[in-house]
C-alpha cells in the first residue's frame, strides 16, 4: 500500500490560512486522497477528499499536485476549534472510505 | 451523515474480563468497521463487521479475542475478551453509509482502561 508522510506537528495563529502538507511518493493511480482530523476526545471527521483536481469544500481546500506525489490541506481561516490532529490516507480505486489506513498524521496548534 | 452511538463511553475493567462495546447507527449503513487507538498512536483497524456473517479481521487481530457481530444493518457489537492492561485503548465504530461511501463517520469511542 501507498505511504504518507506528513510533519509532525505544525502551529498557526488564529485567523490565518494553513497549510498543512502530505507526501505521497508512491502513489498509485487509482488512489484517492482523503484527509480526515481528530479533535481532542473525539472520533475522526472527514474533512475533504480528491484525486487529481483541487477540491474545496465549507471546511477546506485541497491542493493537488500535478505529478500526485503531494498534496497540501488548505484551512483558510484556522479558528482554536481547528487544533486537532490532521491525517492524510490514501484510499484505493473507487474513493470508497472502507478500511482507512491512519498514519500519525500532524498535530496542529492554534494559538491567539 | 450518519448519528453513531457507541456505549459504553468508557470503563474500567479488571484484568481477565471481558467487556462488550456496542455500536448503534441511525441509519442503514453499508459498512461497519471497529477501530483501536492505543494511548497516545494513531488508529487500527481490528476488523470490519460483515451483517450477517463472520467478521474479517485484519492482521494482528483474531475472533477469539475480538468478537465482532452485527446482527442487521445498523447495529454492531465488540468484544473485547480476557482483558490485559494492553488492551487499555480507544475502541471506535465507524460507519460508511449508502450512497455516500466517499465518507467514514466514527462514534465518540469507547475509553477503556484495564486494571
Amino acid at each position: 500500500d501507498a505511504k504518507t508522510t506528513q510533519p509532525n506537528s505544525m502551529e498557526s495563529n488564529e485567523e490565518e490560512p494553513v497549510h498543512l502538507p502530505c507526501n505521497h511518493s508512491t502513489i498509485s493511480g487509482t488512489d484517492y486522497i482523503h484527509w480526515y482530523r481528530q479533535l481532542p476526545s473525539q472520533g475522526p471527521e472527514y474533512v475533504i477528499h480528491g484525486l487529481t483536481s483541487n477540491v474545496n469544500n465549507r471546511m477546506a481546500s485541497l491542493a493537488i499536485a500535478e505529478d500526485r506525489k503531494s498534496s497540501t490541506l488548505i484551512l483558510h481561516r484556522a479558528t482554536l476549534r481547528d487544533a486537532a490532529v490532521y491525517y492524510c490516507i490514501l484510499t484505493p480505486f473507487t474513493g470508497t472510505a472502507s478500511k482507512l489506513t491512519f498514519g500519525t498524521g500532524t498535530r496542529l496548534q492554534v494559538t491567539l | 451523515s450518519a448519528v453513531i452511538s457507541q456505549k459504553p463511553s468508557r470503563d474500567i475493567c479488571q484484568r481477565g474480563t471481558s467487556l462488550t462495546i456496542q455500536c448503534q447507527v441511525d441509519s442503514q449503513v453499508t459498512m461497519m468497521f471497529w477501530y483501536r487507538q492505543q494511548p497516545g498512536q494513531s488508529l487500527t483497524l481490528i476488523a470490519t463487521a460483515n451483517q450477517g456473517s463472520e467478521a474479517t479481521y485484519e492482521s494482528g487481530f483474531v475472533i477469539d479475542k475480538f468478537p465482532i457481530s452485527r446482527p442487521n444493518l445498523t447495529f454492531s457489537t465488540l468484544t473485547v475478551s480476557n482483558m490485559s492492561p494492553e488492551d487499555s485503548s480507544i475502541y471506535l465504530c465507524s460507519v460508511v453509509p449508502a450512497g455516500r461511501n466517499t465518507e467514514a463517520f466514527f462514534g465518540q469511542g469507547t475509553r477503556l482502561t484495564v486494571v
